[in-house]
């Protein structure tokens, strides 16, 4: 069975201090790891999607970084706009491209 | 392009009566999901579809069943709400088919209370 595991549940920053996120995972052959931001009373949205160890993306003051056992989501001077819940998901290979969610990272960033 | 749309935004439901959720996309997507959304419970995958004409449940299909009426449409259906279906629901797509991964597009959500 799948598994996504996201740490730590809720993180508050002020603003300009950089952070990490975690996602550890367990799936049976990875076909993508995927990260969403969702905004209080909205529907996630995406964010990157990586595919293999060692692969980054990064978005504005966001990089995502993937090793064969957890995903860390960076976050560099984070503002307060930067405040949500960051979830993450995996993707296994013969899923019929099911996702299984972690719980999710509040984020909260201070002025 | 309004990308995933969800109807109705609200919904109060009596214990017993029954309704129909929405979902509507305009990306052309082959594949699309229902998930609830629960406190300290995460996404959880209700039923999809990875194509027109087929369905297929999901981690948490009790007491729901889900038409896919048309390559746009993905619908709903509680035939007799329970309180434990009190939850946030948000449909999502994708274009899903060929050898790379494939990313789920959320619509808006619908936010239900069963009383």
């Amino acid at each position: 069975e799948d598994q996504v595991t996201q740490s730590p549940e809720a993180l508050r920053l002020q603003e300009g201090e950089s952070s990490s996120l975690n996602c550890s995972y367990t799936v049976s052959g990875l076909r993508g790891l995927f990260w969403y931001r969702q905004d209080p009373g909205k529907g996630p949205e995406f964010l990157f999607t990586l595919y293999s160890a060692g692969e980054e993306k990064e978005k504005e003051r966001l990089k995502a970084t993937l090793t064969k056992k957890e995903s860390f989501l960076h976050i560099t001077a984070p503002k307060p706009e930067d405040s949500a819940t960051y979830l993450c998901a995996v993707q296994a290979r013969g899923s019929n491209y099911k996702l299984t969610f972690g719980k999710g990272t509040l984020l909260t960033v201070n002025p | 392009n309004a990308g995933v749309t969800q109807t109705p935004k609200f919904q109060v439901l009596k214990t017993g009566q029954s309704m129909t959720l929405q979902c509507a996309q305009d990306m052309n997507h082959n594949s699309m999901y229902w998930y609830r959304q629960d406190p300290g419970m995460g996404l959880r995958l209700i039923y999809y579809s990875a194509s027109e004409g087929t369905t297929d449940k999901g981690e948490v299909p009790n007491g729901y069943n889900v038409s896919r009426l048309n390559k746009r449409e993905f619908s709903l259906r509680l035939e007799s709400a329970a309180p434990s279906q009190t939850s946030v629901y948000f449909c999502a797509s994708s274009e899903a088919g060929g050898q790379g991964s494939d990313t789920q597009y959320f619509g808006p959500g619908t936010r239900l209370t069963v009383l």
